[in-house]
């Protein structure tokens, strides 16, 4: 089936550096969220992003977090600076949207560790 | 806040048993409704969802909404070790992103 590829799998940092996520969405997707996971708990929306631009963010999408999709390649989730409390997996997803299909399709994830 | 939650946590069921897991939600102007199943170390995958009141079924599996009680199921005829799973229940309200509930651990045992 359709795949949502996300890179790199595992990133480890220091507290205070910049770190930028990156998931390479189904190709005739139209909308893409990130969602975090901080181990055993739930899954968490942050953001979402359609035609350019965000759709809607939750109170997790702090300042210091940014999201684009240059010239449609890779959408990614900036952060920076990063803060301990950033550790996470965090999920990358798409869905063709409209009330026809609004499945997500998800990425496996890239387990942020800042240390 | 929307709430969403899930039971039962965990689930241990034997091969060729019915499984039926909930999910409640608090909104009842939510839109849409899904189950997705993740396996051990892969992505969430979706399995099955519904927008309006009532019952589908593909194949072995049948999802149940009811809105008047702000609650839907999952149920899995036959269930098989392949099935064991976290199965996550996802409602949509009225915004533009799906909210996910804490899960429920299955495990199917031969």
């Amino acid at each position: 089936g359709p795949k949502v590829l996300q890179i790199p799998s595992h990133q480890i940092i220091d507290m205070g550096q910049m770190v930028t996520l990156n998931c390479d969405p189904v190709s005739n997707h139209l909308y893409f969220y990130w969602y975090k996971q901080i181990l055993g708990q739930q899954m968490e929306f942050l953001v979402n992003f359609y035609n350019g631009k965000v759709m809607e963010k939750s109170k997790l999408f702090k300042d210091q977090f940014s999201v684009e999709r240059p010239d449609g390649s890779y959408f990614t989730l900036k952060i920076q600076p990063t803060a301990l409390e950033d550790s996470a997996v965090y999920f990358c997803a798409s869905s063709l949207g409209g009330r026809g299909d609004e499945r997500l399709f998800f990425g496996h994830g890239t387990k942020l560790s800042v240390l | 806040q929307q709430k969403v939650q899930q039971s039962p946590e965990s689930l241990i069921v034997p091969e060729g048993a019915m499984t039926s897991l909930n999910c409640t939600f608090s909104d009842s102007a939510s839109q849409y409704f899904a189950w997705y199943r993740q396996h051990s170390g892969k992505a969430p995958k979706a399995l099955m969802s519904i927008f309006s009141n009532g019952e589908k079924e593909e194949g072995r599996f049948t999802i149940h909404l009811n809105k008047a009680s702000l609650h839907f199921s999952l149920h899995i005829r036959d269930s098989q070790p392949s099935d064991s799973a976290l199965y996550l229940c996802a409602v949509r309200g009225s915004g533009t992103y799906q909210r996910f509930g804490t899960g429920t651990k299955l495990q199917v045992v031969p």
